[in-house]
C-alpha cells in the first residue's frame, strides 16, 4: 500500500526565501508528525498533530516555522525568511496514534544558500 | 535534560556474526520504545517496537530488551547480513508527557563480508 509521501524530495532556496514542504500520510493515521535531521544526526522534534486537538508545537525552532494540518490528513510545514541554518532532511511521519509505530516519508532535503 | 543516547557511535561487525546495538535513556517515565533502521537517503524504518511491560520482544532476526532498572534498551541482530548495514535509532514516547518520539543519535553499523 502507499506509504508516508513528502515533496519535493528535494528544495534549494535562497536565504530570506519561504518555503513549503508537504506530507501526504498514509490513510486513515490519526497522528501526523514532522521532524529535522541535520547531516549525521537524529532526528530533532518539530510538531505532532493528533486528530482534532491542538497541536503540540513545543518542537518549533522559532516563530518562522509553523505547520499545519488540513482536513485532518495533509499537511504543510512552513518555513519564512529562511536561514543557512535551517538546511537540513525534514521528515514526516504518520501513525495509527499514541504508542503505534510511526511511519516515515523518505523526508524532503532542503538546502539554504 | 531528558535524553536519549547511545553508547557507541559504529559498530563493525563481520558478516553472520550476531550484533548487539545499545541504548540508554533517562526518562523513567518512557513507557514506549522503538528501535528504527535508516538507510542512506531514506527515511527511518520500523524494526521492533516494546512497552514498558515488557522485557523482551523478538521479531524475525532482531530481539528488543528492556532493562528498567537501568535505563537501558538493545537491539539484537541475529546472523548479521550486509543488508543490515544502515544507521539505526532508539526512540522513546512518554518523556514529558510527550507523545512523539525523542530519537537517539544513532549507531551506524557496517557489515564486513
Amino acid at each position: 500500500g502507499a506509504g508516508v509521501s513528502q515533496s519535493p524530495s528535494n528544495k534549494v532556496t535562497e536565504k530570506g526565501k519561504d518555503v513549503e514542504l508537504r506530507c501526504d500520510p498514509i490513510s486513515g493515521h490519526t497522528a501526523l508528525y514532522w521532524y529535522r535531521q541535520s547531516l549525521g544526526q537524529g532526528l530533532e522534534f518539530l510538531i505532532y498533530f493528533q486528530g482534532n486537538s491542538a497541536p503540540d508545537k513545543s518542537g518549533l525552532p522559532s516563530d518562522r516555522f509553523s505547520a499545519e494540518r488540513t482536513g485532518g490528513s495533509v499537511s504543510t510545514l512552513t518555513i519564512q525568511r529562511t536561514q543557512q541554518e535551517d538546511s537540513a532532511v525534514y521528515l514526516c511521519a504518520s501513525s495509527l496514534g499514541a504508542n503505534s509505530p510511526l511511519h516515515f516519508g523518505n523526508g524532503t532535503r532542503l538546502t539554504v544558500t | 535534560g531528558e535524553s536519549v543516547g547511545l553508547h557507541l557511535p559504529t559498530l563493525s561487525v563481520q558478516e553472520g556474526d550476531n550484533s548487539i546495538i545499545n541504548c540508554a535513556y533517562s526518562n523513567s517515565a518512557s513507557d514506549y520504545f522503538i528501535w528504527y533502521k535508516q538507510e542512506s537517503g531514506k527515511g527511518p524504518q520500523f524494526i521492533i517496537d516494546i512497552r514498558s511491560n515488557m522485557d523482551k520482544r523478538q521479531g524475525q532476526r532482531v530481539t528488543v530488551l528492556l532493562n528498567k532498572t537501568v535505563k537501558h534498551l538493545s537491539l539484537q541482530i541475529a546472523a548479521t547480513q550486509p543488508g543490515d548495514s544502515a544507521v539505526y535509532f532508539c526512540a522513546e514516547t512518554g518523556a514529558t508527557g510527550r507523545r512523539a518520539l525523542t530519537f537517539g543519535s544513532g549507531t551506524r553499523l557496517q557489515v564486513q563480508p
